[in-house]
């Protein structure tokens, strides 16, 4: 079964318009929510990531936002950039330690299409 | 700095072929991932190695092995391929806490006929 739900599928935006793409997870057990973000022909590199004891996370453009008691998180580009068109992806996990990616789960992904 | 990767890039085969996908990282990273990345399913954990000479399924093992050979690199092997594992196949891997990053290969492409 897909622990981790992710939304929309695909996502069209204009330049300089905000992004967001929506996750929702099952195992209340989970403490660690990353983004991942790939690039056409190439593999998902951490965008953001985020633990459960903060509500939210900026990183320039990127802002992760995370609501425990819905267990969602979500993601949000402001300024979107043509640049930033890309598949992303939520991704959830119990912990980060040596085996963490063992633990990943991932959502389905998100293309997002920026236009100029 | 190559970071993971992984060859062949491209590869079709026949039904019922084997082949074997490879994979190196030179980032001295204990644990060592195989993903599939399939539209619309995200990307699905096939093996993985927590570190030199530990192998355990993830959550699509069935039709895969793996070898561990050494630290450095960490093989895919499909025994007798079926259509059903036409797929992107990306190798990963990562280093301890506190961030348990992936970093991934550029992936594989392979498709079964």
């Amino acid at each position: 079964q897909q622990q981790v739900k992710q939304s929309p599928q695909s996502l069209i935006v204009q330049k300089g318009g905000i992004s967001i793409i929506n996750c929702a997870y099952e195992n209340t057990a989970f403490d660690y929510f990353p983004w991942y973000q790939q690039f056409p022909g190439k593999g998902p590199a951490l965008l953001i990531a985020i633990r459960p004891d903060v509500s939210e996370k900026k990183e320039g453009r990127f802002t992760i936002s995370f609501n425990k008691s819905a267990k969602q998180f979500s993601l949000h580009i402001m300024d979107s950039q043509p640049g930033d068109s890309a598949t992303y992806f939520c991704a959830a996990s119990k912990g980060n330690g040596e085996t963490s990616g063992s633990r990943l789960t991932f959502g389905e992904g998100t293309q997002l299409t920026v236009n100029p | 700095n190559a970071g993971v990767t992984q060859t062949p890039k491209f590869q079709v085969l026949k039904t019922g072929q084997s082949m074997t996908l490879q994979c190196a990282q030179d980032m001295n990273h204990n644990s060592m991932y195989w993903y599939r990345q399939d539209p619309g399913m995200g990307l699905r954990l096939i093996y993985y190695s927590a570190s030199e000479g530990t192998t355990d399924k993830g959550e699509v093992p069935n039709g895969y092995n793996v070898s561990r050979l050494n630290k450095r690199e960490f093989s895919l092997r499909l025994e007798s391929a079926a259509p059903s594992q036409t797929s992107v196949y990306f190798c990963a891997s990562s280093s301890i806490a506190p961030t348990g990053e992936l970093f991934f290969g550029e992936g594989s492409r392979l498709t079964v006929l």
